[in-house]
């Protein structure tokens, strides 16, 4: 079975603009959730989608969206971008709410 | 609140020696624990997960970890360390029932020749 695909794998962007970050879970897998890696902070949960429904929500501003579509892929967008927004965005799948969760290679996003 | 802290955020091993990669938790509930690896510029890949059964819990790669309820522990071991196992460890949390996981800060394993 394929893995978990993120694309793109990598993006710059600018301060005060909008990224939007694509996430295919493994085949079969009906959860998506999302996480950001910063050497700062570490791995946090932004948030997780099942049936094209937000289930969960981090702590994370509003400029932090996503949305799942009927075949289980997920985006995520990150409006007005600031410096800090620079991260690894890891996308990860599971079966059904709750069960183990794969991860895809992550986004690398940059933002000058 | 659930919280994971990882002792040691870096741990180097000569190749074949022990490896022992710390991690307790905090859950107001009977968590889930899981081990993840990541290597340079990839995501992370999980290497064992506990859910309740076997204390003992055996994963990928020759690495094992041992659910202690006692000491509030999950602590990451392989006998024999590979040039291969050197990358960067997270241990994790979650509740039963829910999705999200609260990591660590994550050890980096180097191995020495």
């Amino acid at each position: 079975k394929a893995g978990v695909t993120q694309t793109p794998r990598y993006l710059i962007k600018t301060r005060g603009q909008q990224v939007t970050l694509s996430c295919s879970p493994i085949s079969g897998h009906r959860s998506v959730s999302w996480y950001q890696q910063t050497p700062g902070q570490g791995l946090q949960f932004l948030f997780e989608y099942f049936s094209e429904t937000q289930r969960n929500k981090g702590n994370f501003p509003g400029r932090f969206s996503g949305r799942q579509f009927s075949n289980s892929r997920s985006e995520m967008n990150v409006s007005t971008l600031e410096l800090g927004d620079s991260a690894l965005y890891l996308c990860a799948s599971s079966p059904e709410v709750a069960d183990t969760q794969y991860f895809g290679p992550g986004t690398r996003l940059t933002v000058l | 609140a659930q919280s994971v802290t990882q002792l040691g955020s870096h741990v180097s091993v000569s190749e074949g020696a022990l490896v022992l990669l710390r991690c307790n938790y905090s859950s107001s509930v009977p968590p889930y624990l899981f081990w993840y690896v990541q290597y340079p510029n990839q995501g992370l890949q999980l290497l064992l997960k506990y859910t309740s059964a076997a204390t003992l819990v055996k994963g990928i790669n020759g690495f094992e970890a041992e659910f202690k309820k006692s000491e509030t522990s999950f602590h990451l071991t392989k006998p024999s360390a590979h040039m291969s196992d050197a990358a960067e460890y997270f241990c994790a949390v979650s509740d039963p029932g829910n999705t999200p996981l609260v990591f660590g800060k994550g050890t980096r394993l180097s191995v020495i020749a």
